[in-house]
């Protein structure tokens, strides 16, 4: 049973360039969530999605990103016009179909984007 | 929201030694809390997590403490070895499949 997949790991870009981050999530698994994480801090929830739908943006800057989980094929965030202030690793996570309680989430080896 | 503090940023061991870090969350309808290892150059990797009806939980190695009361939950390493040497990190999410909140990672050095 394969991982979460995501894809490029590593992607540079000129500023004003867009990139496209692509995550398969686990075999089963219903719920991705993108997470950014800075050199040297913690990972900041993005965005929560489910298939067709944005369950909760709230991480996520109003402009210039954006995030789908289409029916078929991987969740894909976007970054538009990209400047230097978004190198970074972004990070997926995927859980399965909606509990009760809490689920486990499991991540991917992330795409570390540099914008140059 | 929910807002989680871990502690301490840097810790160093002798290889051999025990390691504890700590977290503390804020909201109390937290209910599940895991822990996660990253290696550079990796994603974070879940290695043990506890949920609010459960105080203690223990896989090998390593052990993990819950106090509801006092909203604080911690990670007991034993017997350190090299290979322990990563970046921890601490979460919180409420009931569901809601968004894990982080805490800002603590970085662990087993010194052989």
């Amino acid at each position: 049973n394969a991982g979460v997949m995501q894809n490029p790991r590593h992607l540079v870009r000129r500023r004003g360039q867009e990139a496209r981050l692509r995550c398969s999530p686990m075999k089963g698994h219903s719920h991705v969530y993108w997470y950014r994480q800075l050199p040297e801090e913690g990972l900041k929830f993005m965005v929560y999605l489910q298939k067709e739908n944005i369950i909760d943006e709230s991480g996520m800057p109003k402009e210039r990103f954006s995030a789908e989980f289409p029916k078929e094929g991987p969740s894909i965030l976007r970054i538009q016009q990209v400047v230097r202030g978004d190198s970074a690793a972004y990070f997926c996570a995927s859980s399965p179909p909606w509990t009760p309680a809490a689920a486990e989430a499991f991540f991917g080896q992330g795409t570390r984007l540099t914008v140059v | 929201g929910e807002n989680v503090e871990q502690h301490p940023s840097t810790l160093s061991v002798q290889e051999g030694d025990s390691a504890v870090i700590k977290c503390t969350y804020s909201d109390s309808a937290s209910n599940y809390f895991p822990w996660y290892k990253q290696e550079l150059g990796k994603g974070p990797q879940l290695i043990i997590d506890i949920r609010s009806n459960v105080g203690e939980k223990k896989d090998q190695r390593i052990a993990v403490t819950l106090n509801k009361t006092a909203k604080h939950f911690s990670l007991h390493i034993t017997e350190t070895q090299p290979e322990d040497s990563a970046v921890y990190f601490c979460a919180a999410s409420t009931p569901g499949n809601t968004p894990l909140v982080f805490g800002k990672g603590t970085r662990l050095s087993v010194i052989a």
